[in-house]
């Protein structure tokens, strides 16, 4: 069945570093691809998305590019900062369903 | 706009009660999906409902049980309650309803943390 695999973390990193979370995914299809971010005690923000092949989504500084001959939707910033320190989740899928990575944690030092 | 809207934000029960949770999706949509998140299992589809039908199923026990009103408005049911069933529940809601287009991108909201005792 349809899946995805995400890197677990947690992550720590400093401001200003380069961050990288890796996604794959598994899917009978060409599923649309999202990367959402949860901020302790809430729900679930869409970061952002892609829908087909090369796709690149973008927002706040992140990026992910849609890679369909690798299965891959890797998140990417140049240059964190202490509020992004948050649980980032890659998911597929569309209205009807999502289906979610294991998600990543997150935590940016000043 | 208002956003998606879950009620209530916190609730305790004990097992073998039932619980109600509810949801009001943005005005204007008509699916309303449902999650299950724990640290264990992660995030976990429960249900889907468009137009009153629910159209997607999860991998869950009887025990789940959604619907959905004729306003959108959704609410899910949880009987018998296990300590297990302990989650934040994830209601989302999508302006459309068919294929997996751009646009039908999901907005969550801020969920029902529910703990069994």
């Amino acid at each position: 069945g349809d899946s995805v695999t995400q890197m677990e973390g947690p992550v720590t990193l400093s401001e200003e570093a380069f961050l990288t979370i890796n996604c794959t995914y598994t899917a009978t299809g060409y599923p649309s691809l999202f990367w959402y971010v949860q901020y302790p005690g809430e729900g679930l923000q869409l970061l952002l998305k892609a829908t087909k092949a090369d796709d690149k989504g973008s927002n706040k500084g992140f990026e992910a590019t849609y890679r369909k001959e690798t299965t891959s939707f890797h998140l990417e910033k140049g240059s964190v900062q202490v509020s992004d320190s948050a649980v980032y989740f890659c998911a597929q899928g569309g209205s009807e369903k999502l289906v979610f990575g294991k998600g990543t944690k997150l935590t940016v030092n000043p | 706009k208002a956003g998606v809207t879950q009620t209530p934000r916190y609730l305790i029960k004990t097992r073998g009660q039932q619980v109600t949770l509810s949801c009001s999706p943005i005005s204007g949509h008509r699916s309303v999906s449902w999650y299950q998140q724990t640290p264990g299992q992660g995030l976990q589809f429960l249900f889907e409902y468009f137009s009153e039908t629910q159209r997607n199923k999860g991998n869950f026990p009887g025990r789940f049980s959604g619907r959905q009103f004729s306003n959108s408005r959704s609410e899910m049911n949880v009987s018998t309650l296990e300590l297990g069933d302990s989650a934040l529940y994830l209601c989302a809601s999508s302006p459309l309803g068919q294929g997996r287009e751009a646009k039908n991108i999901q907005y969550f909201g801020a969920g029902t943390r529910l703990s069994v005792l």
